[in-house]
């Protein structure tokens, strides 16, 4: 079954610090993984896309890593906001001949606290 | 460019009604998806649209159908809901579909907070 597992489920963290979310996914064959940061109460929003060949991605103070062999990805938040409180979904795209499929993972809720 | 718009933002039913939500997507853009979410299951696909053709289909019920129009607005119409259907439901547009390359990026709209009492 195609799955993609996201960890922790929820994470506190102080402002300025560092924090690593992490996710996990069996989807085959595999297209490409995207992080998506979704605010309480609005849509989510892509922060970085990487294919089955791209290692890592940058975004601002975001950056996005991935194995393809072992299937793991992570998101590496610096020095966290108060702003970076949000839900953060790892998203991977199944490629079939029907139509591409998108896999969601089921989030991680990060609360920066001052 | 104005964004993906959704309405209505809230919605109040009770079990056994239809619903009618509606999407409009960024300006060009010919593909739009929707999705269900919820706190116990995240979220989940329900179908894509593109030049008015339901392209494709997740897991969902035949309660759960949808259209587009030649504007590229969508509507999604749930019938006979059930309190299970109470969900954030969010709809999606891109330029060409539902594969998110750089180059074909999903841009979310703010959701529809659907409430089956």
């Amino acid at each position: 079954k195609n799955q993609v597992e996201q960890s922790p489920q929820s994470l506190i963290i102080l402002e300025g610090k560092n924090c690593t979310l992490q996710c996990n996914y069996t989807v085959s064959p595999f297209s490409n993984l995207r992080w998506y940061k979704q605010d309480t109460g609005r849509g989510p929003v892509s922060l970085t896309i990487m294919t089955f060949s791209e290692n890592t991605k940058s975004n601002g103070r975001y950056t996005a890593t991935l194995d393809a062999d072992t299937k793991q990805s992570s998101l590496h938040i610096t020095a966290s906001q108060l702003s970076d409180s949000a839900s953060y979904i790892c998203v991977v795209t199944l490629r079939r001949a029907a139509g591409n499929k998108l896999t969601f993972g089921g989030g991680t809720r990060v609360l920066v606290k001052p | 460019k104005a964004g993906v718009t959704q309405t209505p933002r809230y919605l109040i039913k009770t079990r056994g009604q239809q619903v009618t939500l509606s999407c409009s997507p960024i300006s060009g853009h010919r593909s739009v998806s929707w999705y269900q979410q919820t706190p116990g299951q995240g979220l989940q696909f329900l179908f894509e649209y593109f030049s008015e053709t339901q392209r494709n289909k997740g897991n969902f019920p035949g309660r759960f159908s949808g259209r587009q129009f030649s504007n590229s607005r969508s509507e999604m119409n749930v019938s006979t809901l059930e309190l299970g259907d109470s969900a954030l439901y969010l709809c999606a547009s891109s330029h060409s579909g539902i594969d998110p390359t750089s180059y074909n990026e999903q841009f979310f709209g703010p959701g529809t907070r659907l409430t089956v009492l």
